[in-house]
This record gives structure tokens, sequence and C-alpha cells, in this order.
């Protein structure tokens, strides 16, 4: 298959926790890595692999999978964490192209 | 540091072709693939393909067989891109992303992305 969805927009309160889920069938064989991008910016990515973050990226960002769902948790939401995330994997169809959702706008309320 | 640099923004007529360049330092050009994504204005990230700098290889997304050229030049570590008959709905932001990938273990991941090339596709 070669589609990944993610939920269009999600809120989370300033300091607590939000899951932003990614779903598709090529993550039962490839792990996803994430993105944030901020307005007018390129994405960064912020989690790749099981749960591995880029230097320079805070550890209140994780990953997690299971199934065909991937997710990506921020612990203790910040203002600055206010972004749209992009999550992305191989496509398994075998053809060796690549596929990302939809992405998902985070509100820190 | 690793960075990709890419080139100014363009604007074009429909009909026309754009190529943007993306420059590549930091690292051994040849040894990561270089994969392009687009962005149109208020809207998700789009793939369009990849081009290994070792062999030239190419693959592209279906939507854009046919109309986008992926090419490099190894001695001054640069990836070009071009979409040729262009339309309105080209106008987009587009990105080069080095990919980096450990294929044994189904990791893949794209790092670091350059600046964005703003397309503007108008009459």
């Amino acid at each position: 298959s070669s589609e990944l969805t993610q939920d269009p927009a999600v809120s989370v309160a300033l300091g607590q926790t939000v899951r932003i889920t990614c779903q598709g069938d090529s993550l039962r064989s490839y792990y996803a890595s994430w993105y944030q991008q901020k307005p007018g910016q390129a994405p960064v990515l912020v989690i790749y692999g099981k749960n591995n973050r880029p230097s320079g990226i805070p550890d209140r960002f994780s990953g997690s999978s299971s199934g065909n769902t991937a997710s990506l948790t921020i612990t203790g939401a910040q203002a600055e964490d206010e972004a749209d995330y992009y999550c992305n994997s191989r496509d398994s169809s075998g053809n060796h192209r690549v596929v990302f959702g939809g992405g998902t706008k985070l509100t820190v309320l | 540091q690793v960075q990709l640099v890419q080139s100014g923004a363009e604007v074009k007529k429909p009909g026309a072709s754009v190529k943007v360049s993306c420059k590549a330092s930091g690292y051994t050009f040849t040894g990561y693939y270089m994969h392009w994504v687009r962005q149109a204005p208020g809207q998700g990230l789009e793939w369009m393909g990849w081009i290994n700098p070792n062999s030239g290889g190419t693959n592209y997304a279906q939507k854009f067989q046919g109309r986008v050229t992926m090419t490099r030049d190894t001695s001054i570590s640069t990836a070009y891109m071009e979409l040729s008959r262009l339309r309105s709905d080209d106008t987009a932001v587009y990105y080069c992303a080095r990919n980096v990938r450990i294929a044994a273990a189904g990791i893949n991941w794209f790092d670091p992305w350059g600046q964005g090339t703003l397309v503007t596709v108008s009459s």
C-alpha cells in the first residue's frame, strides 16, 4: 500500500502529553520517521527508527510503533511545539518509493 | 556541518520547464540518495522521486513520470530536479532532502532538508 493516514488536527494543553498517530500497511515492514514543520520553514527530523532523536531534539519527543500504527508522543508539550507534523516511511509495495502522511496540525493551548 | 543549499525562487509560465539545484556540503555526496519533495501552498508534503548520486539511477513517483528528470553533477556535489510542461498546480515549494537508511533494519529518514525553492507557475 502507498498511503499513510494522520489525523488532520490535534490540540494539547500546555505542559500536557499528546500523541500523534500515523497508520498504514507499510508500517508493518518499515519504521516511520517524523518531521516537524513550522510556517515558512523546511521540515526538521524529530524521530527516526524505533525511537531515535537527532542531536538537538528535546527528549520530550519520543516515538513508538505497533502493527500498522506509528506514534509520535510529546510529553510536556511546549508552546514552541505548535507546528505541523508529518510521518514518512518506505512504500512496502517493493518499488523503492516513499510515502508521507497528510500531516497533523498540532495546536498548543 | 551537513547542509543542502537550493537555488532561488522561480516564476514560470504554463508549459515551460524549471530546473532547481541542490548543492550538498559537509558529507560525501555520492554516499546518500537525494530525494525531492514538494509542498503546494497550504498543503502537505508530496514525494517526487530520488536520484542515486553515485550511479545516476533514478526512481520517480508515478504522478510525475514523463515530466520530471533528476540529475546530478558529482564534480560540484549538486543535484538537480527539472520539471517540464508546468501547470498552475505545480506552484509549490520544492525541497531536496538527503536520505539516510539502514536497509536491513527497515529504517529510513531524511536529514537534512534544503531550505526550499518556491516555483510559481502563472501566466
